[in-house]
């Protein structure tokens, strides 16, 4: 079964260094999706990508963070100075629809695991 | 208000045991509900959708209710690989793509 794939599975970065989590989507999606999950706290929404433009991004996506689909296959999202309390998993996420009216799933890839010092 | 709001949970029972759980939205304009499980430091997996006229798929049963803005999920003859965080997830109107709102979650225990 196809899968969306993150790398790298843990990142460990000192606070105000730049990461870069990149993912690749299973292959004929077309909409890609970044989620955090702070430990022992609910799955948010970060933003959400189609046609190499942003569709739409939730509050927490401040100007510290960007996505990028630099090539056919990846999709990579960037944090410029980090913060202590962008310590999370990082999931990525792919649809083959938008889901809004035809209840096509999103899959979730197995995530990045994030921690700043 | 929180958008999606589940039981508390932890819900814990022995193997075979029915268990059912609830969750409600805020959004009356959701239009797409899903329950994804969650283990241990894993990504969510789908479950299963959740269509108006209610749906199974083996032992699980999903309900929705959109007059009262509830879902709910039935597990029957649970087994101890059921042993996760159930996430109720809905897809509100109004954004362009479909971003996921997910609940908290409630955690199952299937004890042997």
């Amino acid at each position: 079964e196809p899968e969306v794939t993150q790398t790298p599975s843990h990142q460990v970065t000192q606070m105000g260094q730049e990461v870069i989590l990149r993912c690749v989507p299973i292959s004929n999606h077309l909409y890609f999706y970044w989620y955090r999950q702070i430990l022992g706290q609910k799955v948010e929404f970060l933003v959400s990508f189609y046609n190499n433009e942003i569709s739409e991004k939730s509050e927490i996506f401040d100007d510290q963070f960007s996505v990028e689909r630099p090539d056919g296959s990846n999709f990579t999202l960037k944090i410029r100075s980090t913060k202590l309390e962008d310590s999370a998993m990082y999931f990525c996420a792919s649809s083959e629809g938008t889901g809004l009216y035809t209840n096509q799933p999103q899959h979730f890839g197995d995530g990045t695991r994030l921690s700043i010092l | 208000r929180k958008e999606v709001e589940q039981d508390p949970g932890p819900f814990n029972v022995p193997e075979g045991a029915t268990v059912a759980f609830n969750c409600t939205y805020s959004n009356s304009a959701s239009q797409s509900f899903f329950w994804y499980r969650q283990d241990c430091r894993k990504e969510p997996k789908l479950l299963m959708s959740v269509y108006s006229s209610g749906n199974e798929d083996g032992r699980f049963t999903a309900q929705l209710n959109r007059a009262s803005q509830y879902i709910s999920l039935l597990i029957r003859d649970s087994k101890l690989s059921d042993s996760a965080t159930y996430l109720c997830v809905v897809i509100a109107y109004g954004g362009s793509q479909g971003n996921l709102i997910f609940g908290k979650g409630t955690k199952l225990s299937v004890k042997p």
